[in-house]
């Protein structure tokens, strides 16, 4: 079965600092991957998704951006981080009509 | 991008109520999925619809996507405590309604 796993669980950063989330999955050969930020009890927005190696598609201009080095490894960053950064981020891997989350990164720019 | 209203954004309700929340759009979707969330962790998928008019059930929750593939509703039996979380539906590329936050007081 997939699995997808996501680290830290939580992060204290200070503004201006940088910032890497990985996503990485098992169990599947090049999946759709997606990040999303989620405000507190809110709706999931959609920051990127990639369908391949190197292909990136960014549905928010923001200060984030994200790559995908490898098939299954899907990375978050920013080099220099505000407060309104912070948020509850979430990747997630998408089949064929099933969607598969990873455990979250709870992100605080103090 | 396709977009996905969700209604009503809150509901609290009593155990042993039923609820109905709801899902629509004006665009057309080959397949739409229900997820749950509790607080702190990522959401589950908890079911997908494809065909225009089917119902699928699981237990108390009954899923019911439109005739025209534009809506779906989710409908909950005698709700009880541990129904409580976000309900998220999402439709193609998974995006994501804004959800119905949900509350079933013991």
């Amino acid at each position: 079965s997939q699995t997808i796993h996501q680290w830290p669980a939580t992060l204290v950063q200070p503004v201006g600092s940088p910032l890497s989330l990985e996503c990485t999955v098992e169990g599947t050969s090049n999946p759709n991957l997606y990040w999303y930020r989620q405000a507190a009890g809110r709706g999931l927005q959609l920051l990127f998704y990639s369908v391949g190696i190197g292909q990136i598609s960014s549905e928010v201009p923001q200060n984030l951006s994200a790559s995908r080095p490898q098939d299954r490894q899907f990375i978050l960053s920013s080099k220099k981080l505000l407060l309104s950064d912070s948020g509850f981020y979430l990747c997630a891997w998408a089949g064929q009509m099933i969607g598969v989350f990873g455990s979250g990164t709870r992100l605080t720019v103090v | 991008t396709q977009l996905l209203e969700q209604s009503p954004q809150f509901l609290s309700i009593q155990e042993g109520e039923n609820l109905t929340v709801y899902c629509n759009s004006s665009s057309v979707f080959s397949s739409l999925q229900w997820y749950r969330q509790e607080p702190g962790e990522g959401p589950v998928l908890l079911v997908t619809v494809v065909t225009g008019g089917e119902v699928k059930k699981l237990k108390r929750l009954t899923f019911q996507f439109g005739d025209a593939r534009k809506d779906s509703s989710l409908h909950i039996t005698a709700a009880q405590p541990g129904d409580t979380g976000l309900y998220l539906c999402a439709g193609e590329k998974l995006v994501f309604g804004k959800g119905t936050k949900l509350t079933v007081n013991p």
